[in-house]
């Protein structure tokens, strides 16, 4: 079985602050992704990665940076949270460029202060 | 233009009963893929059903089938048999063009199963 991990499922932060929030899959997929979830919205993918050191801007990638060094783990970096990036942020992962189906870890909710 | 679209926001369906959740999708290249996903209160995305451009026959997953009208642009969710364990949030998704594109998400629709 796939498993994406994220670091927490709740994270409390104060505006101003730096945000990271960890991605892990233990499967060697070539793919990870980050969007985030709002209530009537859907998902929005801020970045994607296809390989170890790769990222691409997503739809809404404003206020958001990326990390991927290793190829099993994805940061997502919020360099001065805002009230407006509270939200429930999911990570997924794909195995390769010709796979379809992504898997999504199990989120993590941040509230901004 | 929105690229998928839910237009129903919430659904009610009867124990044991069918129901249909509907998805209509724009795109204008020939190549792409549609998925649905269930999210549970519990947050997880859970991958139900996959219906890619070229194939001929609906796809189907146990209690899960996918309407696919090509022309209309539409991919509707059939769930046959409804179970309570089924009401969550159900989202349509498309893989627009080469396999290498990230998924696009519609807004969701929240299914609840009545006893």
């Amino acid at each position: 079985d796939v498993k994406v991990t994220q670091s927490s499922r709740y994270l409390v932060k104060r505006t101003g602050e730096k945000v990271f929030l960890e991605c892990v899959q233990d499967m060697d997929h070539e793919n990870m992704f980050w969007y985030r979830q709002d209530p009537g919205l859907g998902l929005r993918l801020i970045y994607f990665s296809y390989d170890v050191k790769m990222k691409e801007k997503g739809d809404i990638p404003e206020g958001y940076s990326v990390s991927r060094e290793k190829k099993e783990r994805f940061s997502l970096i919020l360099e001065s949270a805002s009230t407006n990036q509270t939200s429930m942020y999911l990570c997924a992962s794909r195995r390769d460029r010709a796979s379809d189906e992504q898997f999504f870890g199990p989120g993590t909710r941040l509230t901004v202060l | 233009a929105q690229k998928i679209t839910q237009t129903q926001p919430g659904m009610f369906v009867q124990e044991k009963e069918a129901v249909t959740l509907d998805c209509t999708y724009d795109t204008s290249d020939p190549s792409y893929g549609l998925f649905w996903y269930k999210q549970p209160s519990s947050g997880e995305m859970i991958f139900l059903i996959y219906q890619g451009s070229y194939d001929q026959q609906n796809a189907t997953e146990g209690r899960y089938s996918l309407n696919f009208q090509k022309a209309r642009k539409s991919a509707n969710l059939v769930i046959s048999a409804s179970q309570l364990g089924d009401s969550a949030m159900y989202f349509c998704a498309m893989r627009e063009g080469p396999r290498n594109t990230p998924l696009v998400f519609g807004k969701g629709t929240r299914l609840s199963v009545i006893a």
